[in-house]
């Protein structure tokens, strides 16, 4: 049975720094790509983020380069989430989600959510 | 740059067909997905490539296709069914694009 398990909610203050997981079971992970869904409160979904495990070959929405990261550990097959100096705005709920095989580019399990609050 | 626009809100009867929309100009060259999202629970993958059903995915939810519009339509809505839509696609950098959602309500 293919999982995404996910890390637990988050409590932060403005500028720390902040690293989520999405631990991917049931399939091989190395060879489908794992995205990123942000989703602020009362808010849709917005995508974050993609990479590959298989290479770490990662891409980012123009509206969150520069800001969070996004990597791999093969060896766990966990992929990761992270800030370095987080934002009040960064509060909202992110959702880890595997793509479709082949050229296809929907995702078709996701996890549950880890909810991130950034609060001074 | 590309986007998708669907209605805030789409109100039917039990048993009757409720048909949601999403257009955008990336449409006619990407393929489609349509997700439901219930309060507090993650997203699901209803329909994947403008109108295949995912496994375990009940019949009466079905996706078409024509030109900038995509349409998911169910048919005998039920209260479970009750739920915020979004579709999805990709622009020409296979970046995500979401649609803002539609609230399916079930009178």
């Amino acid at each position: 049975e293919v999982q995404l398990v996910q890390s637990g909610a988050e409590v932060k203050k403005p500028g720390e720094s902040l690293k989520i997981s999405c631990k991917g079971s049931g399939y091989r992970f190395n060879s489908y790509w794992i995205a990123w869904v942000r989703q602020m409160p009362g808010k849709g979904l917005e995508w974050v983020g993609i990479i590959y495990p298989g290479d770490s070959d990662s891409r980012y929405s123009p509206s969150f380069q520069g800001h969070v990261t996004i990597s791999v550990d093969r060896s766990s097959s966990t992929a990761y989430l992270q800030w370095s100096s987080l934002k009040a705005s960064d509060t909202a709920m992110y959702y880890c989600a595997r793509r479709l095989a082949g050229y296809v580019y929907g995702g078709d399990y996701w996890g549950l959510g880890t909810l991130v609050t950034v609060s001074s | 740059s590309y986007e998708l626009t669907q209605p805030p809100s789409v109100s039917v009867f039990p048993g009757q067909t409720a048909r949601i929309t999403c257009s955008g100009d990336a449409l006619p060259k990407q393929y489609a997905y349509w997700y439901q999202q219930k309060p507090g629970q993650a997203p699901v993958l209803v329909i994947f490539k403008d109108t295949e059903r995912p496994s375990g995915i009940p019949e009466r939810f079905s996706g078409s296709s024509s030109g900038k519009i995509v349409t998911l339509t169910i048919g005998g809505v039920q209260a479970e069914d009750e739920a915020d839509y979004y579709c999805q696609s990709v622009d020409s950098s296979t970046a995500w694009l979401f649609g803002g959602g539609t609230k399916l309500t079930v009178l």
